[in-house]
Order: C-alpha cells, then structure tokens, then sequence
C-alpha cells in the first residue's frame, strides 16, 4: 500500500521560513513526481510546484518562485517543500501528492501551516 | 495566468446524473484530471486523461472533452457523491492549474 506521511504542523511567526516533509513508502519513490498543493482555510486546491526524485528537475507555480524550494531525498524517500518569507496568507493545509506529470494518484493527509504573529 | 472555470455548484437528486464543467482555453492541447474532496480529507482522483477512470472508482464516474470544456458526468448519483470537485490540467509551461472546485449536493 502506497502511503505518504507527511510531517506535523507547523506554526510561524510572520516573515519565517517553514519546512515541511513527506515520506513515501510503499512505492518506488523515483518512478513518480512529488507535487506539493496547498488549500487555505475554506478555499480551494493551489499547485505549488514539483520535483522530479530521480534527477531533482523542479518546476514551481509563478507565484511562489522565489520563496518556495523542492526538493527529494532519495536516501530517505523524502520530499521535502519550504516556503520563506511567510505571511498571513499562507496559512492553509499544505498537501504532498505524488503522480505522473498530469495526475496525483497518491496523497499525503496534509500539513497544517500556520502563520501568526 | 491561464485560468480554469468550473460552476460554484452543481445540485441533483438521488439517481440521476450530475454533469461539471471545466473550461480553459488550452485544454483541447492538455490532459485533465479531476479529483474528488470530501470535508476534513485529502483529494482523491477519479478521472485522469480526460477521460480514464482510475482503479477502484466506480464505473458511475466518466469524463468527456468538446472543445475547451471538459466534463465530468457522475451517473446515478449517489449520497457518498456528494463533494467539492477540482478539475487540474496544465499551461504551455507544464505548470499545473486547479479550477475553483464546484460543490455537489446530493438533495
């Protein structure tokens, strides 16, 4: 059974740096893109960006480049996704998903970032 | 930015079938996948390729393309169908793109 387990939640202070991860088990981790979509409180489904674990080839949604970093650790079948210079808005549930380049077969239950002064 | 547009809400009774749209300029040249939410979980996929059915969803679920709509046809709905659907497909760029999401209540 594939499952992604990402880690817990997070609370920052406005203008931090948030680091969350996502580990795989149950699957190849290099046979799939890790994509990593975030979902503000009562909002909708965001694409952040994604890598690719087998050569760590990223690409990231326009409005996070600059703040946000994906990576993958294939020693540890991670993904790991940061997000710098929060702010206020950036509070939502942040999900780790993992498919091919048109589709996310697999998700994570989701991280809770929250941004609070 | 390239923009999906889905409907806020789509309502139908017990049995029959619930169409949602998804609109985009670029979806005749993308693939589109559709995703089901229910409250408190994480999405699920019921439809990739526009119209391919992952294992373990029930054959109720389609998906069809006319244009630069897509269509996700629920037949016979059913009271568990009753979600927030997102349809995701891609810009030239291979950046993904998520539509709105429409809310469907099973009355």
């Amino acid at each position: 059974e594939v499952q992604l387990v990402p880690s817990g939640a997070e609370v920052k202070k406005p203008g931090a740096t948030v680091k969350i991860s996502c580990k795989v088990s149950g699957s190849t981790f290099t046979d799939y893109y890790m994509h990593w979509v975030l979902q503000a409180p009562g909002k909708g489904l965001e694409w952040m960006g994604l890598v690719d674990p087998e050569d760590g080839e990223t690409l990231c949604a326009e409005t996070f480049q600059g703040r946000v970093s994906i990576t993958a650790d294939t020693s540890t079948d991670t993904a790991y996704m940061e997000l710098s210079s929060l702010r206020s808005e950036d509070t939502a549930v942040y999900y780790c998903a993992m498919g091919t380049r048109h589709a996310a077969d697999y998700w994570g239950q989701g991280t809770l970032v929250t941004v609070s002064s | 930015s390239y923009e999906l547009t889905q409907p806020p809400s789509v309502s139908v009774s017990p049995g029959q079938s619930a169409r949602i749209t998804c609109s985009g300029d670029a979806l005749p040249r993308q693939f589109t996948s559709w995703y089901q939410q229910k409250p408190g979980q994480a999405p699920v996929l019921v439809m990739h390729k526009d119209s391919e059915r992952p294992s373990g969803i029930p054959e109720r679920f389609s998906g069809s393309t006319s244009g630069t709509t897509v269509t996700l046809t629920i037949s016979g709905v059913q009271a568990e169908d009753e979600a927030d659907y997102y349809c995701q497909s891609a810009d030239s760029s291979g950046s993904w793109v998520f539509g709105g999401g429409t809310k469907l209540t099973v009355l």
